[in-house]
Order: structure tokens, then C-alpha cells, then sequence
């Protein structure tokens, strides 16, 4: 079974960075997937933060690209992001999640989130 | 990059149909047939309802169906039940990134 675990501090202070990991079990991370950050302010919608292919190929929403880092660990089936100098409007619930792009029963391309992390609330403040 | 644009709620009675409406522009849902829509309940993380317009996953009921035409995409819901009620999201591949919608809350009457 596909479980994917975030983690990290749950408190950062306005300007630091905010690390967090994100550990894949019951499924290889270097198995033809794309794996991606989402978070959702309280009481707000969805944002798409970036995803990564385990070749460390990755792609960010262009409005948070210039803070953003996302990388991986195949070694540790774990993945991470990066997000520097935040700010209060950066506190959220962060997800990991598995991103499939392509279906080989038929062949063709796809996009998706199917398998997601419980979320980790992230709050920045002093 | 602007998030796609969804009723804020939709509700109905158990038993009826509802159709959450996703609509966005020719470069993101008109112009890829990736769209997909989650289900979110308080607390939880968002669950994958229907993938690629209207493909659904193993184990999601077949009262949840969706489509596109032109540049709006629909979630339809029948035979409403209780544990429907959620918030929902459409996504939409757009250009090596991934716009979300801005969500609707259905409510069970």
C-alpha cells in the first residue's frame, strides 16, 4: 500500500526557511512517478507548490518559484521542499502527494494526484 | 496563474443530482483533457474522485461522473448521500504546472 508521511517543524519564524520531508512506503519512489507539494492555508483552497521526477527533474508554480527548492533522496524514498523567507501568508497544512503522468495499460500521458500525505500544519510566526 | 473558478456551494437533497462546475480558459481546461477533482473532508486530505475529465479511480462510486465542454469541466454527483457532503476541488494541467480550483462546499440538505 502506497503511504506517503509528512514531516518537519511545525513553527517557523517570517524570514527563515521552511523545511519538510516527505518519506514514500509500499512504493518505489524511482517507479515512474512525479512527486509534489500542495498546501492549503486554513480555511482557504488548494495551491500546487511543485513537483519532482526521481531523477531530480522538477517543475514549481511560477509564483513561488524564486523560494521554492524541491528535491529527492531515492536512497531514503524521501523527498523534500524548501520554501525561504516566509512570511505569515505561507502558514498552511503542506501536503506530499504521488503525481502519475503516464498510464501503460493505454499508452497515453496523463496527470494526477492519487496518493496523498495526511498534511502537516506549518504556522509561520515569531 | 489564477485559480480556476468553481461555485463557492451547491447543495441538494439525498437522493438528487447535483454539478459542481470547474471553469477556466483555453490555455489550462480547454486546452487539456487533464482535468481532475477531490474530495475533502474537514480535516483529511483531498481524495482523487475522477481523473483525465472523466475517468474514475478503482473504488470511487459510479454516482460521481464528470465532463468538459469547451473551457468549463463538471463533477455531477447523483443519488446524493450524506457522506457526500465535502468540499470539492478541480485541478487542470496547464503548461508544466497545476492550477487548483477554488472550491466548492456541497451540502447535504
Amino acid at each position: 500500500q502506497v503511504r506517503l508521511q509528512e514531516s518537519g517543524p511545525g513553527l517557523v519564524k517570517p524570514s527563515e526557511t521552511l523545511s519538510l520531508t516527505c518519506a514514500v512506503s509500499g512504493f518505489s519512489i524511482s517507479s515512474g512517478y512525479y512527486w509534489g507539494w500542495i498546501r492549503q492555508p486554513p480555511g482557504k483552497g488548494l495551491e500546487w507548490i511543485g513537483n519532482i521526477y526521481h531523477s531530480g527533474n522538477t517543475y514549481y508554480n511560477p509564483s513561488l518559484k524564486s523560494r521554492v527548492t524541491i528535491s529527492v533522496d531515492t536512497s531514503k524514498s524521501q523527498f523534500s521542499l524548501k520554501l525561504s523567507s516566509v512570511t505569515a501568508a505561507d502558514t498552511a497544512v503542506y501536503f506530499c502527494a504521488r503525481r502519475k503522468y503516464y498510464d501503460i495499460l493505454t499508452g497515453y500521458y496523463t496527470y494526477f494526484f492519487d496518493y496523498w500525505g495526511q498534511g502537516t500544519l506549518v504556522t509561520v510566526s515569531s | 496563474q489564477s485559480a480556476l473558478t468553481q461555485p463557492a456551494s451547491v447543495s441538494g437533497s439525498p437522493g438528487q443530482s447535483i454539478t459542481i462546475s470547474c471553469t477556466g480558459t483555453s490555455s489550462d481546461v480547454g486546452g487539456y483533457n487533464y482535468v481532475s477533482w477531490y474530495q475533502q473532508h474537514p480535516g483529511k486530505a483531498p481524495k482523487l474522485m475522477i481523473y483525465d475529465v472523466s475517468g474514475r479511480p478503482s473504488g470511487v462510486s459510479n454516482r460521481f461522473s464528470g465532463s468538459k465542454s469547451g473551457n468549463t469541466a463538471s463533477l455531477t454527483i447523483s443519488g446524493l448521500q450524506p457522506e457526500d457532503e465535502a468540499d470539492y476541488y478541480c485541478s487542470s494541467y496547464t503548461s508544466s504546472s497545476t492550477l487548483f480550483g477554488s472550491g466548492t462546499k456541497v451540502t447535504v440538505l
